[in-house]
């Protein structure tokens, strides 16, 4: 199973702020090692939206930030719009494996 | 234009074995190490494999060490992932990947194939 743990799903309204949750541990965020984001639409391949934690990708909307602290990071939408639906993912490094988040639906009302 | 295209999918039986390529176009193959990430249906990311640029390096999820393995072509832009001894727990799409990064335990993946499905069943 997933060593990063997120949240099931988050919603809000449209224009409204959320935020996604990745909590980790010390052999992973805790240990220093990069936080980065996926975006995952409906039947499509992920999205590199984060690097580096808190690095947007040229074409990523500066609607997407991300921040880490400790042995958590956390990705937040601004201004949420309905083409934000989607599951998100975060993704470190653990014991010589590279490790995602167990994923975030985001569902806009 | 990068663009990764995966190949090889299909409907095997348990115990049986698969051959999955990656075709990569848009940049210079050599100058990055690779990998493959799959998704089980209805379910979360998991990375099953990674490469060195030269191939001289490789890396394996405890999942599939032992029965998988990952090598390049880059005379041919190519990526493969030979699959044996597969299980129902392996039925998943398989994305092909590219890395972006200096250091391995720093590394994201940047550019993402469509995926090939890979379905173990009798």
């Amino acid at each position: 199973q997933s060593v990063l743990a997120q949240p099931p799903s988050v919603s809000g309204a449209p224009g409204q702020r959320v935020t996604i949750s990745c909590t980790g541990s010390s052999s992973n965020i805790g240990a220093g090692y990069d936080v980065h984001w996926y975006q995952q639409l409906p039947g499509t391949a992920p999205r590199l939206l984060i690097y580096g934690n808190n690095n947007r990708p040229s074409g990523v909307p500066d609607r997407f930030s991300a921040s880490k602290s400790g042995t958590s990071a956390s990705l937040a939408i601004t201004g949420l719009q309905s083409e934000d639906e989607a599951d998100y993912y975060c993704q470190s490094y653990d014991l010589s494996a590279y490790v995602f988040g167990t994923g975030t639906k985001v569902s806009v009302l | 234009e990068v663009q990764l295209l995966e190949s090889g999918g299909g409907l095997v039986q348990p115990g049986g074995s698969l051959r999955l390529s990656c075709a990569a176009s848009g940049f210079t193959f050599s100058h990055y190490a690779m990998s493959w990430v799959r998704q089980a249906p209805g379910k979360g990311l998991e990375w099953v494999s990674a490469i060195s640029r030269f191939g001289g390096d490789t890396f394996y999820a405890d999942s599939v060490k032992g029965r998988f393995t990952i090598s390049r072509d880059s005379s041919e832009n190519t990526l493969f992932l030979e699959m044996a001894g597969l299980r129902a727990e392996d039925t998943a799409i398989y994305f092909c990947a590219k890395y972006q990064g200096s250091y391995w335990n720093q590394l994201s993946f940047d550019q993402w194939g469509q995926g090939t499905l890979v379905t173990v069943s009798s």
